[in-house]
């Protein structure tokens, strides 16, 4: 089975604080996102990145930034936390045709990082 | 531009009634269509999804859709909910079989009642 596995499930964090919320999956995906889900909101993208070193912004980055250094890791950076990114964050993963898969659009999701930013 | 508008943000049905959730889409190209559920504490699974092909689906826990290309609906059904079943449904589209284009709906939240 896929997996993705998020570090960390609750985190609450004072405002100004630096944030990392980790994830990896061992399916050797291309593609890795980062969501932010909000009530009557649903998901909005934050970065994806479709290789190593590589990122794309999505819907609203501001405020995020991301790393992937390696294949399999994907990092999403909280610079200086603000009480507006209160939030459950989502990471994902998925083929990419442009890896030799078949990228047929299906995500696969980690369980969720709930941040609180106090 | 693609959007997925997913009508009411709560359902709430009894025990063994129908389960339909629904949810539209607007796109200028055939689209693919997915429905996926996050059960409480949880991160987003795959239901099913509609990709070409026939436009009946079936997915997993006895639910299907049924892609109507003439209402732009991608509706979601089963014929006899379970408690277990109580979730939060999210439709979603992508226009070019690409998961770094999906867009997905706000969501609908079904409660079981006993």
């Amino acid at each position: 089975d896929v997996k993705v596995t998020q570090s960390s499930r609750y985190l609450v964090k004072r405002t100004g604080e630096k944030v990392f919320l980790e994830c990896v999956q061992d399916m050797d995906h291309e593609n890795m996102f980062w969501y932010r889900q909000d009530p009557g909101l649903g998901l909005r993208l934050i970065y994806f990145s479709y290789d190593v070193k590589m990122k794309e912004k999505g819907d609203i980055p501001e405020g995020y930034s991301v790393s992937r250094e390696k294949k399999e890791r994907f990092s999403l950076i909280l610079e200086s936390a603000s009480t507006n990114q209160t939030s459950m964050y989502l990471c994902a993963s998925s083929f990419s045709s442009f890896g030799g898969g078949a990228d047929t659009g299906e995500l696969f999701f980690g369980e969720g990082s709930r941040l609180t930013v106090l | 531009a693609q959007s997925v508008t997913q009508l009411g943000s709560h359902v709430s049905v009894s025990e063994g009634a129908l389960v339909l959730l629904r949810c539209n889409y607007s796109s200028s190209v055939p689209p693919y269509l997915f429905w996926y559920v996050q059960y409480p504490n949880q991160g987003l699974q795959l239901l099913l999804k509609y990709t070409t092909g026939a436009t009946l689906v079936k997915g997993i826990n006895g639910f299907e859709a049924e892609f109507k290309k003439s209402e732009t609906s991608f509706h979601l059904t089963k014929p006899s909910a379970h408690m277990s079943d109580a979730a939060e449904y999210f439709c979603a589209v992508t226009l070019y079989s690409s998961a770094s284009k999906i867009i997905f709906g706000s969501g609908t939240r079904l409660s079981i009642r006993p």
